[in-house]
């Protein structure tokens, strides 16, 4: 069946850079676009970025050039980098399958939450 | 960017209760919209798509409607498993953007 997983680190120091991997299964990257979205604690969604099945990638400008999304589909998964971390970047981060042929996400990781501290 | 207006920020309602959740698109999207439910601690679930469209699995006292760019989400018979966040999203342009969510809570 189709799963997402995010690791990564709890806790970041503030300025410092942020790696998360999503270990997909159930599909292929090559098949479907993995995107990342983040949640602030009590907040609600922001989409980050996407991995396109086709290997390029497309960022939300409020990211500017923070954001990194990269992917080895020999191992089935999708990389977040992100630099200078703040603390408004405390979140929980996801992981979400597109619905093919729509900007739709219908399976989701259970998320990983990072906490910035200075 | 597509902003989403959603409201309202929370919602009481009792059991097999109608609830009505609106989301208002700040420009013309056509039907490119989708709704998520969201469990404390959980990841958000598709509910509908396309705006009228019920994914796998949902109950069919789920229900999307639109008039022109005001979208809405009806739950015909409020059960206790529905208790959560709902998120409207629009899919019509990048970046993908989201309403800021309903709490809805038993009253």
């Amino acid at each position: 069946q189709v799963q997402l997983k995010e690791t990564g680190p709890d806790l970041v120091q503030l300025t410092q850079t942020l790696s998360i991997t999503c270990t997909v299964s159930g599909f292929s990257l090559t098949t479907y676009n993995v995107h990342w979205v983040r949640q602030p604690p009590g907040k609600g969604l922001e989409w980050m970025g996407t991995m396109w099945n086709g290997g390029g990638t497309d960022y939300n400008s409020a990211f500017k050039s923070r954001l990194s999304i990269s992917r080895d589909t020999s191992k089935s998964q999708v990389f977040l980098k992100m630099n200078s971390l703040q603390t408004d970047d405390t979140a929980k981060y996801f992981c979400a399958r597109q619905k093919v042929t729509t900007y739709y996400f219908d399976y989701w990781g259970q998320g990983v939450m990072v906490t910035v501290s200075s | 960017d597509i902003q989403m207006t959603q409201s309202p920020a929370s919602l009481s309602a009792s059991l097999e209760e109608i609830v009505t959740i609106t989301c208002q698109a700040s420009q013309n999207m056509g039907n490119w919209l989708a709704w998520y439910q969201q469990k404390p601690g959980k990841s958000p679930q598709l509910l509908i798509y396309g705006t009228t469209s019920l994914a796998d699995g949902v109950p069919s006292r789920f229900s999307g409607s639109r008039s022109g760019t005001q979208y809405s989400l009806k739950i015909s018979r409020l059960q206790v498993e529905d208790i959560g966040i709902y998120y409207c999203q629009q899919a019509s342009s990048t970046p993908p953007t989201f309403g800021g969510g309903t709490k809805l809570e038993l009253k």
